[in-house]
């Protein structure tokens, strides 16, 4: 499984966008960028995933470097209830995850 | 999105005793599924594959005898922890891939305390 590099926390304003990096350089061709997050003591939430493309769905959107070493998960308007541990993982599809330390995302008022 | 079931979801028992923990697939089949834990402060650990009538797959370090693992249909999926110790209290998840392209979807999870 290709490894991911994502900054340890992050903090955002209430109602602002919240743009979390990931780094996964070396990431192969087949291979898709998954976001989840966690809410303390709650399973993982899937967020959304892309292979190539960038993608949107009602949670956020997900934009990948065309040479797909990096993307950028986007909350665009962040709330309270985001505040959460945000994971960003590299995988074939079916696949076990395998989970980093994440970002952990801290909405302020 | 699919949806995955664990029961219960928080569960105390004595030291020695064995506890069965489900974890089933709402509205899709799924020939595995994953089994992880996390303790406190830390990520999600995979333990082992589930493999729907076969045997499961263990990560390293995961005694088999102790947390045995039967898929007996394509909805549900069984961790029993064995003989119970302090140490295996964690907060134990499952997850099933689903959907078009097979996104992992995780349970609510089920918190263990062995007393």
């Amino acid at each position: 499984d290709a490894k991911t590099t994502q900054p340890t926390s992050m903090d955002c304003a209430e109602g602002r966008a919240a743009n979390l990096p990931c780094n996964h350089s070396t990431i192969s061709g087949n291979e898709y960028v998954y976001w989840y997050r966690q809410i303390h003591s709650q399973g993982p939430q899937y967020i959304i995933h892309g292979l190539k493309n960038n993608e949107t769905n009602e949670m956020a959107s997900l934009i990948i470097t065309e040479d797909r070493k990096s993307s950028t998960l986007i909350l665009p308007h962040a709330t309270l209830r985001d505040t959460a541990v945000y994971y960003c993982i590299v995988n074939n599809a079916g696949n076990m995850l395998t989970f980093g330390g994440g970002t952990r995302l801290m909405v302020k008022p | 999105g699919a949806v995955v079931s664990q029961h219960p979801s928080w569960v105390i028992c004595k030291s020695g005793t064995s506890v069965k923990i489900e974890c089933r697939s709402l509205d899709f089949q799924a020939t595995t599924m994953f089994w992880y834990r996390q303790f406190p402060k830390q990520s999600l650990m995979l333990m082992a594959t589930s493999n729907e009538g076969s045997k499961a797959t263990y990560e390293q370090g995961v005694e088999k005898d102790k947390f045995l693992i039967n898929h007996a249909s394509l909805t549900l999926s069984t961790l029993t922890v064995t003989s119970a110790h302090p140490e295996d209290s964690s907060f134990y998840i499952c997850s099933a891939p689903g959907g078009l392209t097979d996104t992992q979807y995780f349970g609510p999870g089920t918190r263990l305390t062995v007393l």
